[in-house]
């Protein structure tokens, strides 16, 4: 079954604890990206990645990173959380090629909340 | 800015009647659009999308109408049933993009 897997799904959080969002995809897609959702804004992207170690800024990437050494994995790091990162984030992956055409898996979300 | 809007945050339909869900844009670069059906703590899943060479494109009981003139799109829900209560986002791309751009849902609910 095509899957995106986020973990953990929800998390409670400290300011300034250092903590990692893991995704992982099983289509074997090159693209994979990093959204938030916000009330009355949308989801908005904060990076993507177009393949192996290639990685790039979307919206709003302050105080979030990433990597991609791994075709399957595209971690989300929050080096030092704050409460504003207090949100839903959801991984997603498409085949190559830009998105025009393409569909975009998503994972089930992770809730995040910074205290 | 918001580049794509859905002004309705909420509608509500009678089970069997039509439901139609409106999306506004404002990039005349986006050539691919979207619509994202969002049940409660799951991600959102892929519905149904048309390119801007077409004007209407059908999956079953949805439709989705693309107006490029005035950069505006809309989905339809034909006959509407209860299991279709969900959000349902709109979305966006241009030629070579990689992103996409989300409105901020609508809110559908079906009343049996």
């Amino acid at each position: 079954e095509a899957q995106v897997t986020q973990n953990p799904r929800y998390l409670i959080t400290v300011t300034g604890k250092k903590l990692t969002v893991t995704c992982s995809q099983n289509m074997n897609h090159e693209y994979m990206s990093w959204y938030r959702q916000d009330p009355g804004l949308g989801l908005r992207q904060i990076y993507y990645s177009m393949n192996v170690e290639v990685t790039d800024k979307g919206d709003v990437p302050e105080g979030y990173k990433v990597s991609r050494k791994e075709k399957r994995n595209f971690p989300l790091i929050l080096e030092s959380p704050s409460p504003n990162q207090t949100s839903l984030y959801f991984c997603a992956s498409s085949r190559v090629g830009g998105l025009s055409g393409n569909t975009i898996y998503f994972g089930e979300g992770s809730w995040l909340t910074v205290v | 800015d918001q580049q794509v809007k859905q002004n309705s945050p909420s509608l509500s339909v009678q089970e069997g009647r039509i439901s139609i869900l409106n999306c506004d844009y404002t990039n005349s670069m986006f050539d691919y659009f979207l619509w994202y059906k969002k049940y409660p703590a799951e991600g959102p899943t892929f519905l149904i999308s048309i390119s801007s060479i077409k004007d209407k494109n059908e999956d079953g009981r949805f439709t989705v109408f693309l107006n490029k003139s005035a950069k505006h799109l809309s989905l339809h829900i034909v006959p509407s049933q209860p299991g279709d209560s969900a959000v349902y986002f709109c979305a966006a791309s241009g030629t070579g993009a990689n992103n996409l751009f989300f409105g901020t849902g609508t809110r559908l609910t079906v009343i049996p």
